[in-house]
């Protein structure tokens, strides 16, 4: 069976510090890699994707890179602000577009 | 701006009860999915739906169904409710011709079963 209340991996950081967030994704096939912020009591919402032809996108104050030789995806918040404190998912999606999410990270600003 | 709601912020059922969680979505988005949050473990694939009628199990179907008779409406039915589904339940909804593919997503429910 699966276990419950696992531990949730939580980076740390200081106002102002940049951020860097980490994600192992497991399919090849995936066309595209999106990040998600979910803040407490909402849903997850869009932050920014990246597709797989791709190695860099920077949006505003978040970049997102992909290295498809490791299965590897990271977003980098610039300038952290206490804001951006979330847990951050990251997911892939396919032909069929509905997204496969990762366990998530909480990122904590503190001022 | 797409907007996604689910009828109960939260619920509270007892053990063997039939429960439905009720999804709307305003834009009229061809997709519609049902996950489950709990903690550590991220968002669970449950079923989802790409059309009216239609429907298909994501990766823990199990003890859970679905119904879209609307294009708008996707409800999520636990048939008989049991303790380990007490969670965070979310529904969203996409457009896959849309770029960014992006998923809109409820403010959840959390269902309680004792």
């Amino acid at each position: 069976g699966e276990s419950v209340g696992l531990h949730l991996p939580t980076l740390s950081v200081q106002e102002g510090d940049n951020s860097i967030i980490n994600c192992a994704y497991s399919n090849s096939a995936s066309d595209y890699f999106i990040w998600y912020k979910q803040e407490s009591g909402k849903g997850p919402q869009f932050i920014i994707d990246i597709r797989s032809n791709m190695d860099k996108r920077q949006g505003q104050r978040v970049t997102v890179l992909l290295n498809k030789t490791v299965k590897h995806l990271s977003l980098q918040i610039a300038a952290t602000q206490p804001g951006d404190s979330a847990v951050y998912f990251c997911a892939e999606s396919g032909g069929s577009y509905i997204p496969t999410f990762g366990r998530g990270t909480s990122l904590i600003v503190h001022p | 701006d797409v907007k996604v709601t689910q009828s109960s912020r939260y619920l509270v059922k007892r053990t063997g009860e039939k429960v439905f969680l009720e999804c709307v979505q305003d834009m009229d988005h061809e997709n519609m999915f049902w996950y489950r949050q709990d903690p550590g473990l991220g968002l669970r694939l449950i079923y989802f739906s790409y059309d009216v009628k239609m429907k298909e199990k994501g990766d823990i179907p199990e003890g859970y169904s679905v119904s879209r008779e609307k294009k708008e409406r996707f409800s999520l039915i636990l048939e008989s409710a049991s303790t380990n589904q007490t969670s965070m339940y979310l529904c969203g909804c996409g457009d896959p011709i849309l770029v960014p593919v992006e998923a809109f997503f409820g403010q959840g429910t959390r269902l309680t079963v004792v």
